[in-house]
């Protein structure tokens, strides 16, 4: 098994392109999330599906679009990339909702916009 | 003020200490504690899980809770230049999200 994968690993953009960071998992979790992380400033969340057929917004939403494009899929869409969202991202999976719940994290993708 | 603190060290220690990483928190309602460890350019993964307070070993590994005092802990013994990775807490509460809250992260650096 796979378990969390992310492509691509590494990406350089010009201020205003836009990408898409593609994840996807083979352990049939029903929840994925989308964080970044900064020097200093630890995991951040973006985006979560709590399941297929939800997103919900986390601490840093703004700049960011998500698309949960089926139970083992779930994107993540600059759409005006700046400066500002140069970081390491990182998706992560889960099943929601168990007491001992842990969540499982893909290698990231480092992005700088220059 | 954060949810959860951290100090980001680096806290660097020769082969074979006894390694003290700590967290402490605000919110009360914090039940699941759960350290990662993350290798350079790597994802976090889970390393130790423990529920409300006392201590859980794993091996070389143990996790102590505090709730009295909001104060997590994690001891490594024996540490090992393998153990050279930054270590992150988290923790939730028992109901509404599951979503953990992540503190900074402490990198530790094992030197032989």
């Amino acid at each position: 098994n796979a378990g969390v994968t992310q492509t691509p690993k590494f990406q350089v953009l010009k201020t205003g392109q836009s990408m898409t960071l593609q994840c996807a998992q083979d352990m049939n979790h029903n929840s994925m999330y989308w964080y970044r992380q900064d020097p200093g400033m630890g995991l951040r969340l973006i985006y979560y599906s709590a399941s297929e057929g939800t997103t919900d917004k986390g601490e840093v939403p703004n700049g960011y679009n998500v698309s949960r494009l089926n139970k083992r899929e779930f994107s993540l869409r600059l759409e005006s990339a700046a400066p500002s969202q140069t970081s390491v991202y990182f998706c992560a999976s889960s099943e929601w909702g168990r007491s001992n719940e842990k969540l499982f994290f893909g290698s990231g993708t480092q992005l700088s916009v220059l | 003020q954060k949810e959860v603190e951290q100090d980001p060290g680096p806290l660097s220690v020769p082969e074979g200490a006894i390694v003290s990483l700590n967290c402490t928190y605000s919110n009360s309602a914090f039940q699941y504690f759960m350290w990662y460890r993350q290798y350079s350019r790597k994802g976090p993964e889970l390393l130790m899980y423990t529920y409300s307070s006392g201590n859980k070993e794993d091996g070389r590994f143990t996790a102590q809770v505090d709730k009295s005092s909001k104060y997590i802990s994690l001891f490594i013994r024996d540490s090992q230049p393998s153990d050279s990775a930054t270590y992150l807490c988290a923790m939730r509460a028992s109901g509404g999200s599951y979503i953990p809250t992540f503190g900074r992260g402490t990198s530790l650096i094992v030197h032989p």
